[in-house]
């Protein structure tokens, strides 16, 4: 079964920094983009970054470009997402995608003071 | 930047009768490959979102036959042929031709 599992949300002031992880199963991570999505607190979509399957070529949002850093470890079959400069519009659901499905259940980040 | 927009943002639908999404890119989602890059998400209340249709109008493994998708270039369409009290959530289309872009998201609600 394929199944991926977030990790690493809280609770970070503004300023601060996080590291999601996302450990993959079920299939041969290293084939397969991944991506990192998130959602606000009862709003829509965002498309957050993207990385291709041995990690060499990455894409950002505008909002999150020098401030969030993709990466993976085909090794340990796990996706990152390291969070720096964290602000209060932050906030939101992260989902870890494999190409276009399927999704987390997603880590909960949360920025405030 | 790829623009998704979703129409209508919110829809009541007595269980049974069709209803219908529409969703337009700002440019065109062909791919030089003759694909075309448009998916359909269904996130359910609670859950994370659930892939309904793949390039325009594939219907995802499982995904009742009362769900199509059609459309071409920049305008496209998610219908129901019937709906049912398990279909309420938000549905979102997806362009993945640039990065990756989400409609708005159309709220469907059961009368």
């Amino acid at each position: 079964e394929v199944q991926l599992v977030e990790s690493g949300g809280g609770l970070v002031q503004p300023g601060g920094s996080l590291r999601l992880s996302c450990a993959a199963s079920g299939f041969t991570f290293s084939n397969f983009w991944m991506h990192w999505v998130r959602q606000a607190p009862g709003k829509g979509l965002e498309w957050v970054s993207s990385i291709n399957g041995d990690g060499i070529s990455t894409s950002y949002a505008d909002s999150v470009r020098g401030r969030f850093t993709i990466s993976r470890d085909n090794a340990k079959n796990t996706l990152y997402l390291q969070m720096n400069s964290l602000r209060a519009e932050d906030t939101a659901l992260y989902y870890c995608v494999r190409s276009t499905w399927p999704w987390g259940q997603g880590t909960l980040v949360t920025v405030s003071s | 930047d790829i623009i998704m927009t979703q129409t209508p943002l919110s829809l009541s639908v007595t269980p049974g009768q069709p209803a219908s999404i529409s969703c337009k890119s700002s440019q065109s989602l062909l791919h030089s490959d003759g694909r075309t890059y448009l998916f359909w998400y269904l996130q359910k209340p609670g859950q994370s979102p659930q892939l309904l249709i793949y390039e325009v109008s594939n219907r995802f493994s499982g995904v009742p036959d009362r769900f199509s998708g059609s459309g071409s270039g920049t305008d496209f369409t998610l219908k129901i042929s019937r709906v049912e009290p398990e279909d309420v959530g938000v549905y979102y289309c997806m362009q993945s031709l640039q990065l990756r872009t989400f409609g708005q998201g159309t709220k469907v609600e059961i009368k």
